[in-house]
C-alpha cells in the first residue's frame, strides 16, 4: 500500500525557516517524481513545487520561488521541502503527492499525503 | 498561467439525483503527446484530496462507476449519476499540461 507521511509543519513567525519531510513507503520511490501542494485555512489547493525522480528537474509556483526548495532523498525514500523567509500567507496545510511519472510528469497526482499543518504568525 | 474555472460554487443535491461540474480551463488542455492532462479531486471534510478521474476521462481504482468525467479542448465535466451521501465534499479540477499546474476553485457538493 502506498503510504506518504509528512512531518515538520509547525508554528514559525514571519522571516522564518522550517523544513518538512514526507516519509514515503509501499512503492519503489526513486521512480516516481513528487510534489507539495498547499491548502490555506478554508481555501483551495496550491500546487507549490514539483521534482522529478532522479531530481535532474525541478519546478516551483512563484509564489514561492527563491524562498523554497523541493529535494529529496531517494536513498532515504524521503521528500523535503526547505521553507525560508516564510510570510504571513504560506500558512497552509502542506500535503506531499506522488506524481505518476518518473523523468517527466504525468501531470497529475494519484496518491497523497494527510497533510502537515504550517502556521506562519508573530 | 492556466486559469481553470468551475461552476457551481456550491451544488446542493438531493440523494440519488445525478449532479454535473463544470470546469473550464483558460487555453487549450490537449498536450503535445496528444494526451489531456485533466484531473478531478474529491475532498471529503476533514480528509485530504483523492484523485477519482485522469486524463479527462479515467476513473481510478476503486471509484465507483457513478463517477464519469468528460470533454475536451478547454471545457470538462464530472458527472455523478447517482449522488449517494458519501459524496459529500469539495471537487476539483486540475490541469497537468502547463507549468504551473494549476486547480479550478473547488466546487461543494452537499446534501439537501
Amino acid at each position: 500500500e502506498v503510504q506518504l507521511v509528512e512531518s515538520g509543519g509547525d508554528l514559525v513567525q514571519p522571516g522564518g525557516s522550517l523544513r518538512l519531510a514526507c516519509a514515503a513507503s509501499g512503492f519503489t520511490f526513486k521512480h516516481y517524481g513528487m510534489h507539495w501542494v498547499r491548502q490555506a485555512p478554508g481555501k483551495g489547493l496550491e500546487w507549490v513545487s514539483y521534482i522529478t525522480s532522479d531530481s535532474g528537474t525541478i519546478y516551483d509556483a512563484d509564489s514561492v520561488r527563491g524562498r523554497f526548495t523541493i529535494f529529496r532523498d531517494n536513498a532515504r525514500n524521503t521528500l523535503y521541502l526547505q521553507m525560508n523567509s516564510l510570510r504571513d500567507e504560506d500558512t497552509a496545510v502542506y500535503y506531499c503527492a506522488r506524481d505518476e511519472g518518473g523523468r517527466s510528469s504525468e501531470g497529475t497526482f494519484d496518491h497523497w499525503g494527510q497533510g502537515t499543518p504550517v502556521t506562519v504568525s508573530s | 498561467d492556466v486559469v481553470m474555472t468551475q461552476s457551481p460554487l456550491s451544488l446542493p443535491v438531493t440523494l440519488g439525483q445525478p449532479a454535473s461540474i463544470s470546469c473550464r480551463s483558460s487555453q487549450s488542455l490537449v498536450y503535445s503527446d496528444g494526451h489531456t492532462y485533466l484531473s478531478w479531486f474529491q475532498q471529503r471534510p476533514g480528509q485530504s484530496p483523492r484523485r477519482l478521474i485522469y486524463k479527462v476521462s479515467n476513473r481510478d481504482s476503486g471509484v465507483p462507476d457513478r463517477f464519469s468525467g468528460s470533454g475536451s479542448g478547454t471545457d470538462f465535466t464530472l458527472k455523478i449519476s447517482r449522488v449517494e451521501a458519501e459524496d459529500v465534499g469539495i471537487y476539483y479540477c486540475m490541469q497537468g499540461t502547463h507549468w504551473p499546474l494549476t486547480f479550478g476553485g473547488g466546487t461543494k457538493v452537499e446534501i439537501k
